[in-house]
């Protein structure tokens, strides 16, 4: 089974941008999670989908969303970027039935604002 | 709330010694957690996890963590430590309580540094 994709991997963006980043997960999961991970905050959750409905959420500003696609696939975008939005964004993969079960996690998308 | 601590940044350990990377946690009722590896430049790899049953898990690459339930801590543990296993390890805890909700609440993570 192929992994957790997202794209892209890496990424420029000056302050004001705004960027979209994507991911697909693992054939059959059908919850996506994001996640932002920084050096001094480890990984902060952003938000949750199942079956394109958005089961959670963490405290991150509006400019933050995402979507959920009918074939599971996700995207989150982040508008009017600040310097603080630098950071590494991990998308993670799991069935969604259960939740004693692990999450699958991509490469990340490695975003940097100028 | 659900809390995660992992209350060092760096664990230096020789080669062949035996690790243990600290995890202590706070969550209403009974916790799931696991412990997630990150290598430089990749995604988190999941190692194990304590769901309910023996307080020792054993996981992937020989490591196992422990599960006290009175000190609210789930330590993970290596008998005997490999440069390889030089990484960044995650300990993550779920409540329960969510339902099939996946919002998972991480440490900050414990950078761990074996020297040969």
């Amino acid at each position: 089974k192929a992994g957790v994709t997202q794209t892209p991997r890496y990424l420029i963006k000056t302050r004001g941008q705004q960027v979209t980043l994507s991911c697909s997960p693992i054939s059959g999961h059908r919850s996506v999670s994001w996640y932002q991970q920084t050096p001094g905050q480890g990984l902060q959750f952003l938000f949750e989908y199942f079956s394109e409905t958005q089961r959670n959420k963490g405290n991150f500003p509006g400019r933050f969303s995402g979507r959920q696609f009918s074939n599971s696939r996700s995207e989150m975008n982040v508008s009017t970027l600040e310097l603080g939005d630098s950071a590494l964004y991990l998308c993670a993969s799991s069935p969604g039935a259960s939740n004693t079960g692990e999450l699958f996690f991509g490469e990340g998308s490695r975003l940097t604002v100028l | 709330a659900q809390s995660v601590a992992q209350p060092e940044d760096q664990v230096n350990v020789a080669e062949g010694n035996p690790l243990t990377v600290k995890c202590t946690y706070s969550v209403s009722g009974n916790p799931y957690l696991f412990w997630y590896v990150q290598y430089p430049n990749r995604g988190l790899q999941f190692l194990l996890k304590y769901i309910t049953g023996d307080n020792l898990v054993k996981g992937s690459y020989g490591f196992e963590a422990e599960f006290n339930k009175s000190q609210t801590s789930f330590h993970l543990k290596k008998p005997s430590a490999l440069v390889s296993d030089s990484a960044l390890y995650f300990c993550a805890v779920r409540d329960p309580n969510s339902g099939g909700y996946q919002k998972v609440t991480f440490g900050i993570g414990t950078k761990l540094q074996v020297i040969p």
